[in-house]
């Protein structure tokens, strides 16, 4: 098994432009979860999906913050538009029903 | 609301000495519990997980936590630690009826040869 795939693993941008993370969770996994990594914050879960539905999305910063997930093998997180305190490690992670998360190896974001 | 403490922030250690993290979660009912680590610049990889059953667990590397529900406690222990286990150590609960972890802050662990 490949595990979780994340993309790009590293991204650098300028504020304001738009930035789109993608993530393939395992294959069977019905859970899809965004986080964030930051030396202030720690680790922040951003957002969740079960069966491609967000179940829970209060940790989405704000509007700019969007993330969807199309179908069972695919999800993006968007920042639009971008700022320089968007800069972190986002992490996805999945997971089978009630069962332990796999993470993926984070997309390293920097926000000039 | 769930939440988990860790109350060691950062440890430092020299190789062979024994280890123990503490984490404490808040919750009454029936929890999962886990212990991640996340090895410098690297993502978080399991390390062991308490769904039910003996209450003492073992993971890889030659850790095991220790389940005491009474205490509401999932410590993390080593017996002899060393250099390559200097990284963060997240303890992570969740409750039966959702999906979502909640982490603590973290433990960040260094060992000295």
């Amino acid at each position: 098994d490949a595990g979780v795939i994340q993309s790009p693993r590293h991204e650098v941008t300028e504020m304001g432009q738009e930035v789109t993370l993608r993530c393939k969770p395992i294959s069977g996994h019905n859970s899809l979860f965004w986080y964030r990594q930051t030396m202030m914050r720690g680790l922040e879960l951003l957002i969740y999906f079960n069966n491609n539905v967000p179940i829970d999305d209060s940790g989405m910063p704000e509007d700019r913050f969007s993330a969807k997930m199309p179908n069972a093998s695919f999800s993006t997180l968007k920042i639009q538009p971008s700022e320089p305190r968007d800069s972190a490690v986002y992490f996805c992670a999945s997971s089978g029903t009630k069962e332990t998360q796999y993470f993926g190896p984070g997309t390293r974001l920097l926000v000039l | 609301a769930q939440s988990v403490s860790q109350h060691n922030h950062h440890v430092i250690l020299s190789e062979a000495a024994s280890l123990e993290l503490g984490c404490n979660y808040s919750y009454g009912g029936t929890v999962n519990l886990f212990w991640y680590v996340q090895y410098p610049g690297q993502h978080l990889q399991l390390l062991l997980k308490y769904f039910s059953g003996d209450p003492l667990v073992k993971g890889i590397k030659g850790f095991e936590a220790e389940f005491i529900k009474s205490k509401f406690s999932f410590n993390l222990r080593k017996p002899s630690v060393q250099w390559s286990d200097t990284a963060e150590y997240f303890c992570a609960v969740n409750a039966l009826n959702t999906d979502k972890l909640i982490f603590g802050t973290g433990t960040r662990l260094q060992v000295f040869p």
